[in-house]
């Protein structure tokens, strides 16, 4: 049983190209979080999603991010436009919505 | 007040040190409670589910106090393993959903 997978493990970009991130779930759950955390500071939660629906967006910025959660295939966090700001540690997790979550190994985002 | 609020720390403390995390959460309709540890730049890993019983596991005790809305992660005989990040979680209810909020992380830094 496969744990959380999330690819790419790190990713440049430039400034004003878009980023993908995906985040395939543990077998069984369908309940995924993403989180975002800069060097030395604690998680930040972004947004919360079950298979085709947001639940929970508060933590998400206005403009550039957007996440799914297909019925078929992964969860996707986009951002579209990066700038340097955008420089962090992506992690999902995931959940069957009762107990608790299992992270995958993030992704690391550099924009140069 | 902040929805998960953990001691700021950083905990520096000897071999063999008893050491104690404190974490308050806002939410008094919050359902289940972890303590996830964090290794630098790796993912955050479930380290003990915490219930309204308390709960041990080896040098580690949990506990939980609805009334106060406050939960405690006390290590004893510390080990220089267990220098890492703790983090608390909540699983807040945000209207019919549950949502997982991570605190900010307690530092600890277990010296010989």
């Amino acid at each position: 049983n496969a744990g959380v997978m999330q690819n790419p493990r790190h990713l440049v970009r430039r400034r004003g190209q878009e980023a993908r991130l995906r985040c395939s779930p543990m077998k069984g759950h369908s309940h995924v979080y993403w989180y975002r955390q800069l060097p030395e500071e604690g998680l930040k939660f972004m947004v919360y999603l079950q298979k085709e629906n947001i639940i929970d967006e508060s933590g998400m910025p206005k403009e550039r991010f957007s996440a799914e959660f297909p019925k078929e295939g992964p969860s996707i966090l986009r951002i579209q436009q990066v700038v340097r700001g955008d420089s962090a540690a992506y992690f999902c997790a995931s959940s069957d919505g009762q107990g608790e979550a299992f992270f995958g190994q993030g992704t690391r985002l550099t924009v140069v | 007040r902040k929805e998960v609020e953990q001691d700021p720390g950083p905990f520096n403390v000897p071999e063999g040190a008893t050491v104690a995390f404190n974490c308050t959460y806002s939410n008094s309709a919050s359902q289940s409670f972890f303590w996830y540890r964090q290794d630098c730049r790796k993912e955050p890993k479930l380290l003990m589910s915490v219930y309204s019983s308390g709960n041990e596991d080896g040098r580690f005790t949990a506990q939980l106090n609805r009334a106060s809305q406050y939960i405690s992660l006390l290590i004893r005989d510390s080990k220089l393993s267990d220098s890492a990040t703790y983090l608390c979680v909540v699983n807040m209810r945000r209207g019919s959903q549950g949502n997982l909020i991570f605190g900010k992380g307690t530092k600890l830094s277990v010296k010989p």
